[in-house]
């Protein structure tokens, strides 16, 4: 059974505490990439990777870091430098795009609510 | 176009009819659209995609117009269902090399019986 995997499905933290979410593929796709949504608004990107060891920041990178130390796994840590971290956050993953974009897929999202 | 905030666009569509979903996009470099259907805590599934050097691709009961003269996308969907209820997204690739996706704020879809 294929997909992407995220986990947990709702997290809380408490304020000034770093936190990691986790996003696992068995797809075999070489790009990854982490999104935020806030309630009634679109996705915006916060890093994507395209190969192992190697990720580029985002729109609204600030206040997050990842690795990408094996191809299936693409961690999210939420540091306490984010101001404002509640939110839900989703994975997605693709085909290398060297011949062109891709559709991505998605992973079912984690709810994290900072307390 | 659509609007930020907390209170998407709806479409109410009775069950049977056909749907349109429309979206604007600002890019004349983009060359790659999708469309998405996200139900209530959930992530977003795809629906379809088109590239640039088309105008109009079909799948099962929906079909994606690109009107690059105007720079518009629309989502149809036709017998709309009560499980097309969801919020649809539409994202565009802006020409790059990436694959990133640019996302619209999404059009809330109701169908009533």
């Amino acid at each position: 059974d294929g997909g992407i995997t995220q986990s947990p499905k709702y997290l809380f933290r408490k304020e000034g505490q770093n936190v990691t979410l986790s996003c696992e593929q068995n797809l075999n796709h070489d790009a990854m990439y982490w999104y935020r949504q806030d309630p009634g608004q679109g996705l915006r990107l916060i890093y994507y990777s395209q190969i192992v060891n190697d990720f580029q920041k985002g729109d609204i990178a600030e206040g997050y870091s990842v690795s990408r130390e094996k191809k299936e796994s693409f961690p999210l840590t939420v540091t306490s430098a984010q101001k404002n971290p509640t939110a839900f956050y989703l994975c997605a993953s693709s085909i290398y795009p060297a011949g062109g974009p891709h559709e991505q897929f998605f992973g079912p999202g984690t709810r994290l609510t900072v307390l | 176009g659509e609007s930020v905030g907390l209170h998407l666009p709806t479409l109410s569509v009775q069950e049977g009819d056909n749907s349109i979903i429309n979206c604007a996009y600002s890019n004349s470099a983009s060359d790659y659209f999708i469309w998405y259907k996200q139900e209530s805590g959930k992530g977003p599934q795809f629906i379809i995609d088109i590239r640039s050097n088309m105008d109009k691709r079909q799948g099962q009961r929906v079909t994606v117009l690109l009107n690059k003269t105007v720079k518009h996308l629309s989502l149809q969907i036709a017998a709309t269902q009560p499980g097309d209820s969801a919020v649809y997204f539409c994202a565009e690739n802006t020409g790059d090399s990436w694959g990133k996706l640019q996302f619209g704020a999404g059009t809330q879809v109701v169908v009533t019986p």
